[in-house]
């Protein structure tokens, strides 16, 4: 079975400040991909950054990168120069034969 | 710009009703899902289809089912609307093509409400 674990339900940051959020996930294939979705309040879902698992490198998008540790099973997502419209749920997916989501964490940006 | 619309925002129905749930998407992609979302339980996955006529059970099918009868348009019917089945639904579809699974393009979400 695949799983995908977030075990952050709430995070805060200050605005301008950097921010991870945790995922952790299992899986028994070895082909793979990771993604992180964000899901502003009452709009639509939008990818944020994909990561193939076959790559070492983590990927990066602008203010957003991952820290990839295939090896622990661990995708975090870090957040730099935070802004207000971060502001969202945060969530983590696994690609096998089907995608399989976290439970989300929900992100506060303080001005 | 890529595109996915679902048939209503929010929709209010009694309980046995029969509930259509329709999806479209303007991007010739050959998946797409259903989703519901729940706080605390993240998104599970009802139904998906790879192809046109083609569906597959995701972790929850009981209770639902769906019809795909052209490519650009998935629908997820409630055959009987019960309250536990209160909940946002999310469309989804991706393309196929090289490069492993591409990327998810999400509906807005209908919120529906069983009473």
């Amino acid at each position: 079975a695949q799983t995908v674990t977030q075990s952050q339900p709430e995070m805060s940051v200050q605005e301008a400040e950097t921010v991870t959020l945790s995922c952790t996930y299992d899986t028994s294939e070895s082909d793979y991909y990771l993604f992180w979705y964000k899901q502003p309040p009452s709009r639509q879902m939008i990818l944020v950054i994909r990561q193939e698992a076959y790559k070492q490198q983590n990927a990066t998008e602008n203010r957003f990168s991952v820290n990839f540790q295939k090896a622990a099973k661990s995708f975090s997502l870090k957040i730099s120069d935070s802004q207000l419209g971060d502001a969202a749920m945060y969530f983590c997916a696994l690609t096998g034969n089907q995608f399989y989501f976290g439970t989300g964490t929900s992100l506060t940006v303080i001005p | 710009d890529v595109k996915v619309t679902q048939s209503s925002r929010y929709l209010v129905k009694r309980t046995g009703e029969k509930v259509f749930l329709e999806c479209v998407q303007d991007m010739d992609h050959e998946n797409m899902f259903w989703y519901r979302q729940d706080p605390g339980l993240g998104l599970r996955l009802i139904y998906f289809s790879y192809d046109v006529k083609m569906k597959e059970k995701g972790d929850i099918p009981e209770g639902y089912s769906v019809s795909r009868e052209k490519k650009e348009r998935f629908s997820l019917i409630l055959e009987s609307a019960s309250t536990n089945q209160t909940s946002m639904y999310l469309c989804a579809s991706s393309s196929a093509k090289a490069g492993g699974p591409g990327e998810q393009y999400f509906g807005p979400g209908t919120r529906l409400t069983v009473t």
